[in-house]
């Protein structure tokens, strides 16, 4: 099993969007609806924000939102807030009971 | 509130071994499974092993089968790792992780976390 794609980095301005893309294959985010997504504060514990490809944990904001086309799944942050800076995590189930983390995105809130 | 307090990390020499502990309170233990998750400095995130709410089933990543083993004592609220044959490369902090469904059959979800427990493999 291959660990995801994301871009190292993304970025906005406080109030703007941003959507950070996790790419992939067949044998994961393309076969199995078991998507989800991580906000890590560094030298704190990560917090899951997005399950099931777009579903929200009870507390979590609704300016999280996500998705997933195929191999790609999405995360939108909007409406920036300096507390949304962090690294974020994509991670999908990959079959044989084994799951795969995307290398991380640091979020950076201009 | 849930927590998640993970302890016997350290340093250890390659070859060598280390169990590792996680204190669970404030959800009813024996009805989640339970992850380790590491990640090793200036990585990302790496799913290490799952155990079934009742400890019948356990999955590993394929780096860590047959060298590390997951376990609980549901009796005493307490999940552990221990890790065999550590190598240089398993350097990280381990987090104990609470899956997010009641009873899951197959690792899906990582919901709650604890603090982590640094382990490095340095002769």
């Amino acid at each position: 099993q291959s660990a995801l794609t994301q871009p190292p980095s993304a970025s906005g301005s406080p109030g703007q969007s941003v959507t950070i893309s996790c790419t992939g294959s067949s044998s994961d985010i393309g076969a199995y609806d078991y998507v989800s997504w991580y906000q890590h504060h560094p030298g704190k514990a990560p917090k899951l924000v997005i399950y099931d490809v777009s579903r929200r944990p009870s507390g979590v904001p609704n300016h999280f939102s996500a998705y997933k086309s195929g191999n790609t799944a999405s995360l939108t942050v909007s409406g920036l807030q300096a507390e949304d800076e962090a690294d974020y995590y994509c991670s999908s189930y990959a079959g044989s009971n084994h799951v795969v983390f995307g290398g991380g995105t640091k979020l950076t809130v201009l | 509130q849930v927590k998640l307090v993970e302890s016997g990390g350290g340093v250890v020499q390659p070859g060598g071994s280390l169990r590792l502990s996680c204190a669970a309170s404030g959800f009813i233990f024996s009805s989640y499974g339970m992850h380790w998750v590491r990640q090793a400095p200036g990585k990302g995130l790496e799913w290490v092993a799952f155990i079934r709410s009742d400890g019948s089933d356990t999955y590993y990543e394929d780096s860590v089968k047959g060298r590390f083993t997951i376990s609980r004592d549901n009796s005493k609220n307490t999940l552990y790792l221990q890790m065999d044959s550590l190598r240089a490369e398993d350097t990280a902090v381990f987090y104990c992780v609470k899956d997010l469904k009641v009873a899951a059959s197959q690792p899906y979800y990582f919901h709650y976390w604890g603090q982590g427990t640094q382990v490095t493999v340095s002769s």
